[in-house]
């Protein structure tokens, strides 16, 4: 069974550091990967999706890697704001489901 | 504009009294699923149905009916509501294969 590690739990930082958050995963027989930010109480928003043959996705200031062979996957987020403040949480797919990784608590300071 | 809906956003109810949580997609995916979402425990997988008829149980389905009887539509049941089935719920359409997006989430409160 797929099993998903996030590290750190939770980071703080201060505004304009470019941060990494880590995601790590047990079988690599997946369709893709998929990052997504949730903000406290509310619902998921999804910023990156990996294909399985793909290595990285870029959208804005967020770039997402995928190392199959190893199981991980990161998250780098450039020049962060406080608006970046939230969970940020990894998904991986395989047949039937979504396996999420407990998610890594973002604060950016001003 | 692309979405998936639920209703009702917050609901509190009473051991035993059935209820439904309606989800509604409109970008035509074959596959949906319900996750609930504790602390501690994360997300976890309720049911998912890969299309219309098409149902399975995910990990947790203990408690809950689904049904798909339309493509757009896959509303959660609970027939038989109790305290640990107090939650945040999400319905989610699109993947296995595709981005998965979620809907906004309810807050079920069993007293």
């Amino acid at each position: 069974k797929q099993e998903v590690t996030q590290i750190p739990a939770a980071l703080s930082v201060p505004e304009g550091e470019n941060l990494v958050l880590n995601c790590s995963f047990t079988d690599s027989a997946i369709y893709n990967l998929q990052w997504f930010r949730q903000d406290p109480g509310k619902g998921l928003t999804s910023l990156l999706l990996i294909q399985s043959s793909q290595r990285e996705q870029t959208s804005g200031r967020l770039n997402a890697s995928l190392d199959k062979s190893s199981g991980r996957s990161t998250l780098y987020i450039a020049a962060s704001q406080p608006g970046d403040s939230a969970t940020y949480l990894c998904a991986l797919s395989g047949y039937s489901t979504l396996t999420f990784g407990k998610g890594t608590m973002l604060l950016v300071s001003p | 504009e692309a979405q998936v809906t639920q209703n009702p956003r917050y609901l509190i109810t009473v051991t035993g009294k059935k209820l439904t949580v309606t989800c509604s997609q409109n970008m035509n995916h074959e596959y949906m699923s319900w996750y609930r979402q504790d602390p501690g425990l994360g997300l976890r997988q309720i049911y998912y149905s890969m299309n219309v008829e098409v149902t399975d149980k995910g990990d947790v389905p203990e408690g809950y009916k689904v049904s798909r009887k339309e493509k757009r539509n896959f509303p959660l049941i609970l027939e038989s509501p109790s305290p640990n089935q107090t939650s945040l719920y999400f319905c989610a359409s699109g993947g296995p294969y595709n981005e998965q997006f979620f809907g906004p989430g309810t807050r079920l409160t069993v007293l």
